[in-house]
């Protein structure tokens, strides 16, 4: 089977750095996603990791360490509107099929 | 508006009852999933289609659940003689391709069961 662990809640103030770690267990691993889901709303993709290192999109950041079965989320110059559950989701197994953690809830306070 | 899109956004039902919930995904997307979330949780996966093909299964889907995608386009999912449990927002989410990693969720379809 498959499982992830992450933090469940981080805090925060706007303009600050976070970081969500994630953690998995997988066999046959092909990558590992983030997405984010404000209140109510649907997950919406983020960024996705399938070899070692950091991908950059704009004040988004995630990182991968294969070896480690680790990765993890930098969201830069925190703002408000960044208040929302973040998942991990990692794909293995021998299918392409997202099983998801059980979320981070990050609180951005002014 | 292209996106997926699902169908009711609420439903409310009384224990026992059968429902059906509809999926439409993003036209040229050839893969599409279910998930069913509850309160504090992530997705968590149910079944997937490639076009029609109903590939795979959760261990965790009740036989009361069933789903189909008749013609590769939209998908209906059943929950027969609902149970409490099945309270949960159940999300349908697309993929272009068997090995395309973003996946576009929809708004989900909120169930209470009463």
């Amino acid at each position: 089977g498959q499982s992830l662990e992450q933090p469940s809640e981080v805090t925060a103030v706007e303009g600050a750095i976070v970081q969500i770690n994630c953690t998995y267990q997988t066999s046959g691993f092909y990558g590992l996603s983030w997405y984010q889901q404000h209140d109510g709303g649907a997950p919406t993709f983020l960024s996705y990791n399938a070899l070692d290192g950091l991908e950059e999109t704009g004040r988004f950041s995630s990182f991968l360490s294969r070896s480690d079965s680790y990765g993890y989320l930098l969201l830069q110059e925190l703002q408000m509107k960044d208040s929302a559950s973040y998942f991990c989701a990692v794909m293995g197994g021998g299918s392409y099929i997202p099983t998801f953690g059980r979320g981070t809830s990050l609180i951005v306070h002014p | 508006d292209t996106g997926v899109s699902q169908d009711p956004r609420h439903k409310i039902t009384k224990r026992g009852q059968n429902v059906t919930f509809r999926c439409d995904p993003i036209s040229e997307h050839n893969r599409l999933y279910w998930y069913r979330q509850t309160l504090g949780q992530g997705p968590e996966f149910l079944t997937y289609f490639q076009n029609e093909a109903q590939l795979e299964k959760s261990r965790l889907l009740s036989d009361r659940f069933s789903a189909e995608r008749p013609k590769g386009s939209f998908s209906t999912l059943e929950i027969q003689r609902t149970e409490q449990g099945d309270s949960a927002m159940y999300l349908c989410a697309s993929t272009l391709g068997d090995r395309n990693t973003e996946a576009f969720f929809g708004q989900g379809t909120r169930l209470t069961v009463v």
